[in-house]
Order: C-alpha cells, then sequence, then structure tokens
C-alpha cells in the first residue's frame, strides 16, 4: 500500500484558514487521494478526494502538486466544528481504505 | 436518517465469550466493509464485500473472526473466544461501488470492552 507522511498535530484559530499538507512520494498514477475526517467518537467521514487537478467542495479544497507527490487540505475558515483527526489516504479504485494516523487539528476558540 | 447504523453501540464482555455485531448499511449501497479502531490508532481494514461476496478476507485478524453478507444487506461480524486485545471500536461503512472511486459512509461503530 502507498504511504502517506502527515505531521501529527496541527492548531489553528477559529475563523482563520488552515492548510493541511500531506506527503505522498511513492504515489502511482491510479492513486487517488482521499481526504477523510474523524470527529470525537464518531466514525470517519469524507471530506475531498482528487486525482490530478485541484478540487473544491462545500467542506474543503484540495490542491494537488503537479507531480502528485503532495497534496494540501484547505479548510477556508476554521470552525471549532472543524476539530478532528484528518486522514489522508491513497486509493486505487474502490479498494478499501489505508488509515495511517492522521493530523490532529486542534481549532481555538 | 438513512445512514449507516451499527448494533450495539456497546459491549462489554468476558474474555473467552464470543460476540457478534451488526451492521445495516445504507440501502441500495453494494459494498461493505469493515474496520477495527484502536486507541490513538486511524482504523485498520479488516473485511469487506460486494453484495454478499466477500472479496477479502486475508486481513482478518485471526480466525476466530468472520463475516458474513448472506442477503447483500445486512452484515454481521463475529469474534469468537474473544481475548482482552479485541477491545477495541469496530466500524462498519457502506459505498455504492461501480464507479472508478467512490465515497464510503461510515457508521457510528461498537465499542468492544473485553475483560
Amino acid at each position: 500500500d502507498a504511504k502517506t507522511t502527515q505531521p501529527n498535530s496541527m492548531e489553528s484559530n477559529e475563523e482563520e484558514p488552515v492548510h493541511l499538507p500531506c506527503n505522498h512520494s511513492t504515489i502511482s498514477g491510479t492513486d487517488y487521494i482521499h481526504w477523510y475526517r474523524q470527529l470525537p467518537s464518531q466514525g470517519p467521514e469524507y471530506v475531498i478526494h482528487g486525482l490530478t487537478s485541484n478540487v473544491n467542495n462545500r467542506m474543503a479544497s484540495l490542491a494537488i502538486a503537479e507531480d502528485r507527490k503532495s497534496s494540501t487540505l484547505i479548510l477556508h475558515r476554521a470552525t471549532l466544528r472543524d476539530a478532528a483527526v484528518y486522514y489522508c489516504i491513497l486509493r486505487v479504485e474502490n479498494t478499501p481504505l489505508v488509515f495511517g494516523k492522521g493530523t490532529r487539528l486542534s481549532v481555538i476558540a | 436518517d438513512t445512514g449507516v447504523s451499527q448494533d450495539p453501540r456497546h459491549k462489554i464482555t468476558k474474555r473467552g465469550q464470543n460476540v457478534t455485531f451488526r451492521c445495516d448499511p445504507i440501502s441500495e449501497h453494494n459494498r461493505l466493509y469493515w474496520y477495527r479502531q484502536t486507541l490513538g490508532q486511524g482504523p485498520e481494514f479488516l473485511t469487506y464485500f460486494q453484495n454478499e461476496a466477500q472479496l477479502e478476507k486475508s486481513r482478518l485478524l485471526s480466525d476466530r473472526f468472520s463475516a458474513e453478507r448472506p442477503k447483500g444487506s445486512f452484515s454481521t461480524l463475529e469474534i469468537q473466544r474473544t481475548e482482552q486485545g479485541d477491545s477495541a471500536m469496530y466500524l462498519c461503512a457502506s459505498s455504492l461501488g461501480g464507479a472508478s472511486t467512490d465515497t464510503q459512509y461510515f457508521g457510528p461503530g461498537t465499542r468492544l470492552t473485553v475483560l
């Protein structure tokens, strides 16, 4: 399974943008980049995914480097509800998700 | 709410007992996944189904673990002769399948405590 590297933790002020980095230097051409997050005491939830181009949805934006060896999840205005563990996952088609330890995001009011 | 549901939400059992967990996926979702999560770790994949067919079971942690999805709808995960090391959160997810890559929707999990 392809590996991703994320910082263990990050902190953000409420209402500020947050940039969560992910390195995936061994990514292959068929790997999609998925982001899921897990709020306290809940199951993970889908955030966004992309292949080559940057992606936007109502929750976040995904910026993918031109060489695809890294990506950044962007939360445009962090709220207290965004405090969670964020997982960056490489996935080939519909294979099961392989989670790492993720980045624990703390949001300060 | 028609999301993924899991039952029970919490289970406390004594070592050596058998336990069974149930997962009801989102209606019409063909794929169903089971994961296990221990404290401080990300979820770990165990097994998954396409309709009633079990596509991957080599990641089940031992032969004490088994899963079924008899009619392609709900699924059960059974752990026989539980051990203290089985204490964890067991998560179920479902997805439509079929597309090049799809979204998995997770249930709230069943927290197992083995005494």
